[in-house]
């Protein structure tokens, strides 16, 4: 069975304070894909990212960066000088290598980001 | 690219009847889509998957009767609460599938209902 936990369910920081949003999943697949999605206030999930299992490289795209781990299991994703508009909730989430658009999504159960001015 | 609608975003309807909910991939076809529900303040759960042309498949415990879901067309899936009761309040948000080399699942905005 699949599983993905968000340990941290609050995290407040004040704008322009680096944060990081951990990740941590389980499955018997050898291959897979996992993804972050931000749920702003408005209610609507905005994909953020997803990481193929087999490319360990890192990814930075702006202020946003992800460090994949396979050898712990985790997924984590910072966010460099946060701002307001970073203010969310942040899903971490896991399905099978291929089925990104046809499989289950496992969702973790979110880590609420508050980013004070 | 990759857009996801819904309609209606927000429903106030009373106990007793029918809400319909449509969810459109507005540029891409999507062979599946997925429904699901938020309570506040928790994650999403899935109620069903949605296929074009094909029968939905519920998840456990979820009320097949109750939650009509139809997927007429690669951008087109719809989900109607019958006899809606208050217990039926709550956020439900579909995705829809883009293949190929995205693979991801592209979120709509989401419908609030509420049952009085």
């Amino acid at each position: 069975a699949q599983k993905v936990t968000q340990a941290q369910t609050e995290i407040s920081v004040v704008e322009k304070e680096d944060v990081t949003l951990d990740c941590v999943y389980e499955t018997r697949d050898t291959t897979y894909y996992l993804f972050w999605y931000k749920q702003p206030p408005s209610g609507e999930l905005v994909f953020l990212i997803r990481r193929n299992s087999f490319d360990e490289q890192n990814e930075i795209s702006g202020r946003y960066s992800w460090n994949f781990q396979k050898s712990t299991s985790s997924f984590n994703f910072t966010i460099t000088a946060s701002q307001v508009v970073d203010s969310a909730v942040y899903f971490c989430a896991l399905s099978a290598f291929g089925g990104g658009a046809n499989s289950k999504l496992t969702f973790g159960k979110g880590i609420t980001l508050s980013v004070r001015p | 690219g990759a857009v996801v609608s819904q309609h209606p975003s927000r429903v106030i309807c009373k106990s007793g009847t029918s809400v319909k909910i449509e969810c459109r991939s507005l540029d891409f076809q999507a062979t599946t889509m997925f429904w699901y529900r938020q309570f506040p303040k928790q994650s999403l759960m899935l109620m069903a998957t949605s296929n074009e042309g094909s029968k939905a498949t519920y998840e456990q415990g979820v009320e097949k009767d109750k939650f009509l879901i139809n997927h007429a067309s690669l951008t087109l899936s719809t989900l109607t609460v019958t006899s809606a009761h208050p217990e039926d309040s709550s956020f439900y948000i579909c995705s829809a599938g883009l293949a190929g080399v995205s693979d991801t699942q592209y979120f709509g905005p989401g419908t609030r209902l509420t049952v009085l």
